[in-house]
């Protein structure tokens, strides 16, 4: 069955943790993104990835980190520096110059 | 730096009435427009993409690009309470992978 699988669905963080979101994809595609939504708000990028063993900053990177170490893998990691990170984290691939696709998303909440 | 505008709303349509979303954006050299659908809670969904000047048309959807103008727009015929949504206009420029997002339009069809 193709598509993006992100997971969890849902995940809890204390403060000071490390917590890390799983984005699988088996479209063959080349790039891979990480956003952020925050409610009512528009979709801001974290990182993104063309290719494999190489990742650039989005417009808010601070606070976390990325690999892609196989093309089908893009984890996410929210680190304790990321002082706000409650908020709708979303998964997407796509070709150059094509649309994105998306997973069904990671909701982030600190407990 | 490279900008897409959209009126955050919310835009109230009767059931049944056209619904006209619109679009605008900065960088001249833009290639591909992308309209995508997002309920409330979940992640977004590509509806309609376009690419040179004219209409598109799917079903009860029509997308419009006017280069000259820079703005595209997306029309829904036939309005439902199931299009009640925020809709996401997405450009690419053409430069590298990335898109570049509007913060998205609230609509309400009312029954």
């Amino acid at each position: 069955d193709g598509g993006i699988t992100q997971s969890p669905k849902y995940l809890f963080r204390k403060e000071g943790q490390n917590v890390t979101l799983s984005c699988e994809q088996n479209l063959n595609h080349d790039a891979m993104y990480w956003y952020r939504q925050d409610p009512g708000q528009g979709l801001r990028l974290i990182y993104y990835s063309q290719i494999v063993n190489d990742f650039q900053k989005g417009d808010i990177a601070e606070g976390y980190s990325v690999s892609r170490e196989k093309k089908e893998s893009f984890p996410l990691t929210v680190t304790s520096a990321q002082k706000n990170p409650t908020a709708f984290y979303l998964c997407a691939t796509g070709h150059l110059t094509a649309e994105a696709f998306f997973g069904q998303g990671t909701r982030l909440t600190v407990v | 730096q490279k900008e897409v505008e959209q009126n955050s709303g919310p835009l109230s349509v009767p059931e049944g009435a056209i619904a006209s979303l619109n679009c605008t954006y900065s960088d001249r050299g833009s290639q591909s427009f992308f309209w995508y659908r997002q309920y409330s809670g979940k992640s977004p969904e590509l509806i309609m993409s376009i690419y040179s000047n004219g209409d598109k048309e799917d079903g009860r959807f029509t997308a419009q690009l006017n280069k000259a103008s820079q703005y595209v727009s997306l029309l829904i015929r036939d309005s439902q309470p199931s299009d009640s949504a925020t809709y996401l206009c997405a450009v690419n420029p053409g430069s590298n992978y990335q898109l570049i997002w509007g913060a998205g339009t609230k609509l309400i069809i009312k029954p």
